[in-house]
């Protein structure tokens, strides 16, 4: 039972760039979510989904998008990536009391 | 949302029980607490959550205070592994879908 898993774990991008993170569940959870942690800051909402084909603004959305196409895939895109989108990105899904996380991926932009 | 206050870092003896404080003066009615630890570098992991009453599993108790405003997370028997950063979160849990925000944790030192 793999749980939640991302991709790519580590990236480094040039600004500007575009990317897309996947998230992957495989416990049939209805809800999504995508997190960014920064040094010494807890984790905030980027985005997140009620179920497949529903997708919902967090804390701070500013300069992504994301997609919920199949209710097992959570993508996260950076159109044009900046240096303040440098981070570690969680993924989480949900059904129930307990969230379960991804391992996180590390993205610098230069 | 309720917001939550936590030590910033605490230590603890290995073998020792650490008991790890969260207040939540502004809790409602229908919010649970729930607490999350994340180990260095990876996804928070969920340890507990509570309504009004104690709870216990495998992993750790949680103490709730009879008016809901605070809460006490414990770890029986410390372990170098339990080293990490524990969240206190207030939400709801509505139908499954949970909004939950992260502060900035206690970071618990588990020394030998």
């Amino acid at each position: 039972n793999a749980g939640v898993t991302q991709t790519p774990k580590f990236r480094v991008l040039k600004t500007g760039q575009s990317m897309t993170l996947l998230c992957a569940q495989d416990m049939n959870h209805e809800y999504m979510y995508w997190y960014r942690q920064d040094p010494g800051m807890g984790l905030r909402l980027i985005h997140y989904s009620v179920g497949e084909g529903t997708t919902a603004k967090g804390e701070v959305p500013d300069g992504y998008n994301v997609s919920r196409l199949k209710k097992q895939n959570f993508l996260l895109g950076l159109e044009s990536a900046a240096p303040s989108q440098t981070s570690v990105y969680f993924c989480a899904s949900s059904q129930g009391y307990g969230y379960t996380f991804g391992s996180g991926t590390r993205l610098t932009v230069v | 949302d309720a917001k939550t206050t936590q030590p910033t870092s605490m230590d603890c003896a290995e073998g020792r029980a650490a008991n790890l404080p969260c207040n939540h003066s502004t809790i409602s009615g229908n919010e649970y607490v729930y607490w999350y630890r994340q180990i260095h570098s990876q996804g928070p992991q969920y340890i507990i959550h509570g309504l009004k009453n104690n709870e216990t599993n495998e992993m750790a108790s949680l103490i709730i205070t009879e008016d809901r405003k605070s809460s006490t997370l414990i770890l029986p028997h410390a372990t170098l592994r339990d080293t990490a950063v524990y969240y206190c979160i207030v939400g709801l849990m509505n139908t499954g879908f949970q909004k939950l925000v992260f502060g900035t944790g206690t970071r618990l030192l588990v020394s030998p």
